[in-house]
């Protein structure tokens, strides 16, 4: 069964612009989850979706934003990037939320300039 | 709050066995995770353990919990080349529904 996939792979954007990153769960997942991954700052969750509803969010400021939609895919958008905003996107699936096992796609590279 | 702890790094001899080491603060953590990222790549799941335990195994990995002193390690048996990567240990909290909270990460180096 494929895996969670994450659209685009690569990006690359200038400061002010905004940007939506795409994650398809596996299937029969109904709960998605975001996270930040920068050298400094490490693995940080930025929030998570369950049945279209946004169940626990991170602490970050309110430009970062997400939605679900029915078929369970999310995407997260970014507005007026900032060059600390580059780092690679995580999102995991599980079957629903707070269920034992996430499953990570690839991610998203983020680069701001 | 949630805090979790983990050595930087750990060279180990192609063959022999690895202990990773993560250590965490939050008493009502449920579950347990280790996760495993290549270069370029996203997160594996190793393995989890619930907090009611104290040992689980899966083949060449062992995870051993001490609820008590809030330590979590994660042993590889038979080290091999292809188990060089970064190993993140991971918790999950009651009450925080998916929300997992990371260590920054072992990068384990298999030598021959």
């Amino acid at each position: 069964k494929a895996g969670v996939t994450q659209t685009p792979r690569y990006l690359i954007k200038t400061r002010g612009q905004q940007v939506t990153l795409s994650c398809s769960p596996i299937s029969g997942h109904r709960s998605v989850s975001w996270y930040q991954q920068t050298p400094g700052q490490g693995l940080q969750f930025l929030f998570e979706y369950f049945s279209e509803t946004q169940r626990n969010k991170g602490n970050f400021p309110g430009r970062f934003s997400g939605r679900q939609f029915s078929n369970s895919r999310s995407e997260m958008n970014v507005s007026t990037l900032e060059l600390g905003d580059s780092a690679l996107y995580l999102c995991a699936s599980s079957l629903a939320s707070a269920d034992n096992e996430q499953f990570f796609g690839p991610g998203t590279r983020l680069t701001v300039l | 709050g949630e805090d979790v702890e983990q050595s930087l790094f750990l060279s180990v001899r192609e063959g022999d066995s690895s202990v990773i080491n993560c250590t965490y603060t939050d008493s009502s953590s449920t579950y347990l995770y280790w996760y495993k990222q290549e270069p370029g790549a996203g997160l594996q799941l190793l393995t989890y353990i619930f907090s009611n335990m104290d040992m689980k195994q899966d083949q060449r990995l062992t995870v051993l919990l001490n609820k008590k002193d809030k330590h979590l390690s994660l042993r590889i048996a038979d080290t091999q080349t292809g188990d060089s990567a970064i190993y993140f240990c991971a918790e999950r909290a009651t009450g925080t529904a998916s929300k997992l909270t990371f260590g920054t990460g072992t990068r384990l180096q298999v030598t021959l």
